[in-house]
């Protein structure tokens, strides 16, 4: 069974700093890997989706790789600002839970303080 | 270009009723999938629907249901509402039919909470 860990739970830093949120995986058998942002009482914003044949994907700020082999994704934050404050989900489309069944891991709390 | 739409948006029923939320898929998105998220189990998998067909279902009871119309709208309803079905309900869309096939990316809308009193 399929199971999705993000470590940390939460996390506050100040304002500039450079961040890296963890995310790993039971079964590397995956289509693909999701990056999310919840805010609180909203839905969640899609930040970047990574393919099971790629390695990392870059918009902005946000950098995600996949290390399928090792069952891990790592999202790293530039710069970091407190317009990035948010949950941070992370999810996994796995070959056994049919189409587009996400797997999503709690999440990691991120507070970023002036 | 309009992003998925979610009604209503709060709602609060009372045990026994049943409440029946709707979803908006972005234009040309034939795959619609419904998550719910609370405090204790996080967000967690109901159903998938594509071209009007359910496709994978969650381990959710019976009084969770839900259907795809021909314009890719869809649908849940909760019957017979108890305490625990408290939550944010989440709708995504895809372009892709999922899988191997396309990129998968799946895009939410606002969700609607419900309250169960």
């Amino acid at each position: 069974k399929q199971e999705v860990t993000q470590i940390p739970a939460a996390l506050s830093v100040p304002e500039g700093e450079n961040l890296v949120l963890n995310c790993s995986f039971t079964d590397s058998a995956i289509y693909n890997l999701q990056w999310f942002r919840q805010d609180p009482g909203k839905g969640l914003t899609s930040l970047l989706l990574i393919q099971s044949s790629q390695r990392e994907q870059t918009s902005g700020r946000l950098n995600a790789s996949l290390d399928k082999s090792s069952g891990r994704s790592t999202l790293y934050i530039a710069a970091s600002q407190p317009g990035d404050s948010a949950t941070y989900l992370c999810a996994v489309n796995p070959f056994s839970g049919g189409y587009n069944k996400l797997i999503f891991g709690a999440g990691t709390r991120l507070a970023v303080h002036p | 270009k309009a992003g998925v739409t979610q009604t209503p948006r709060y709602l609060i029923k009372t045990r026994g009723q049943q409440v029946t939320l709707s979803c908006s898929p972005i234009s040309g998105h034939r795959s619609v999938s419904w998550y719910q998220q609370t405090p204790g189990q996080g967000l967690q998998f109901l159903f998938e629907y594509f071209s009007e067909t359910q496709r994978n279902k969650g381990n959710f009871p019976g009084r969770f249901s839900g259907r795809q119309f021909s314009n890719s709208r869809s649908e849940m309803n909760v019957s017979t509402l108890e305490l625990g079905d408290s939550a944010l309900y989440l709708c995504a869309s895809s372009l892709a039919r999922g899988g191997g096939q396309g990129t998968g990316e799946l895009f939410f809308g606002e969700g609607s909470r419900l309250t169960v009193l």
